[in-house]
């Protein structure tokens, strides 16, 4: 059972540069969500997912994009890179809500923009 | 000022010692979960709680809601203890936003 998974674990982008992370889960959770976590800062959620098909904005949407085509896979879309969006990026899922159950966590990707 | 907040930022203890970190919040919440980020980097889930007390292990969380307050306790704490622990509410309204505290890092030494 391997969770959620995070691909790459680290990436360093030049200003401009696009890139996609990867997220999959393998427990068929409805509920996923990307969150960025800035040095001594809490968690704050970028975008959210309550099934195929539909997405949402969380609170520091902006220079990103999400999709969500099967239940599996929720990739996040970096357009035209910022020095603002290094940070260590998240993937999280859940079954239903978080009102009944917890979050998984990916091991997280590292972004450095230069 | 946050709306979750967590004390203390930062906690050294000696092995075997009682541990508390506490998160008070300001706003209306249904749910408030407990979080444990390794030195690593991955995070873990450890509680969610909306009333009362829950245990698992050496580790206890309790809430009171009236007072907006959450405790997380570890009890005979060790070395692999050692990482940040973070807050987080869920609005009230069925909104799917959290609500981030900064985190406690605590460091426990043998």
């Amino acid at each position: 059972n391997a969770g959620v998974t995070q691909t790459p674990k680290f990436r360093i982008l030049k200003i401009g540069q696009s890139m996609t992370l990867q997220c999959a889960q393998d427990m068929n959770h409805n509920y996923m969500y990307w969150y960025r976590q800035d040095p001594g800062m809490g968690l704050k959620l970028i975008y959210y997912s309550v099934g195929a098909g539909i997405t949402d904005k969380g609170e520091v949407p902006n220079g990103y994009n999400v999709s969500r085509s099967t239940t599996e896979y929720f990739p996040l879309r970096l357009e035209l890179a910022a020095p603002s969006q290094t940070s260590v990026y998240f993937c999280a899922s859940s079954y239903l809500s978080v009102r009944n159950y917890g979050y998984t966590f990916g091991s997280g990707t590292r972004l450095t923009v230069v | 000022k946050n709306e979750v907040e967590q004390s203390p930022q930062n906690l050294t203890a000696q092995e075997g010692e009682f541990i508390t970190i506490n998160c008070s919040y300001s706003v209306g919440i249904s749910a408030l979960h407990w979080l444990q980020q390794h030195p690593g980097g991955g995070i873990v889930s450890l509680f969610m709680l909306s009333s009362g007390k829950k245990k698992h292990g050496r580790l206890i969380a309790t809430i009171n809601i009236q007072e907006k307050h959450s405790s997380l306790h570890i009890t005979a704490s060790h070395p692999r203890d050692s990482a940040v622990y973070i807050c987080a509410v869920r609005l009230q309204g069925g909104s799917e936003k959290l609500v981030f505290g900064k985190g406690t890092k605590l460091t426990v030494n043998p």
